[in-house]
């Protein structure tokens, strides 16, 4: 079974300064992922970045990169430049064998103008 | 793009009654889940179905059923309400031969119970 531990229950951040929330995980099996959701708090849940365990090169999506250390098992959601729309819940998850999803326990960030 | 579509996005509901969601998936995606997100909480997976098979459960209640159509909506029934299932309910849809990043939500149905 998986688990995924998010320790920062809330994070401030002046805008347009980066951010780095934080995400560790254990897992068994020897090829997994890591998906970063955001959800406003209109509460649909978005898409940022996936990390395969394989993927040669840490995953970036615009503004969102992962510093994604295996040996550390940790997945870190880097955002920079930070706007005041990125304030929001921040989730890491992880697929199951059916890809069924388990969630960590989130991060509130806050940006700050 | 066509996302995952959720109906109704909202509903309220007295105890002891139904109620029903619906889920249309991105169309091509073969595999629907379904997840429930009570208040402060992390979403946590019901059930999922692949081909209109279940594939997988979670920790959805008894109470609780949901199956995949021909056309690969699905829908999850909710009998007997109780107050504390009173969440956000998400669908998601994947294509199990597609990339394991390509895996998206619905925006939710909100469910309140009185």
């Amino acid at each position: 079974a998986q688990k995924i531990t998010q320790t920062q229950p809330g994070m401030f951040v002046q805008e347009k300064e980066a951010v780095t929330l934080d995400c560790t995980y254990d897992t068994s099996d020897p090829s997994y992922g890591l998906f970063w959701y955001k959800q406003p708090s209109s509460g649909e849940m978005i898409f940022l970045i996936y990390q395969g365990s394989y993927d040669q090169q840490n995953a970036t999506e615009g503004r969102y990169s992962l510093n994604f250390q295996k040996a550390r098992k940790s997945a870190n959601l880097v955002i920079s430049a930070s706007q005041l729309g990125d304030s929001a819940m921040y989730f890491c998850a992880m697929p199951g064998s059916a890809r069924q999803l388990t969630f960590g326990s989130g991060t509130q960030l806050t940006v700050l103008p | 793009a066509a996302g995952v579509i959720q109906s109704p996005r909202h509903l309220i509901k007295e105890k002891r009654e139904t109620a029903t969601l619906k889920c249309y998936p991105i169309p091509r995606h073969d595999t629907v889940y379904w997840y429930q997100q009570g208040p402060g909480q992390d979403p946590q997976f019901l059930i999922s179905f692949y081909e209109k098979m279940q594939s997988d459960k979670g920790s959805i209640p008894d109470r609780f059923s949901a199956q995949q159509f021909s056309d690969y909506h699905s829908e999850l029934n909710m009998s007997s309400l109780e107050l504390g299932d009173s969440a956000l309910y998400f669908c998601a849809s994947s294509l199990t031969s597609g990339p394991t990043g390509e895996l998206f939500f619905g925006e939710g149905s909100r469910l309140t119970v009185l």
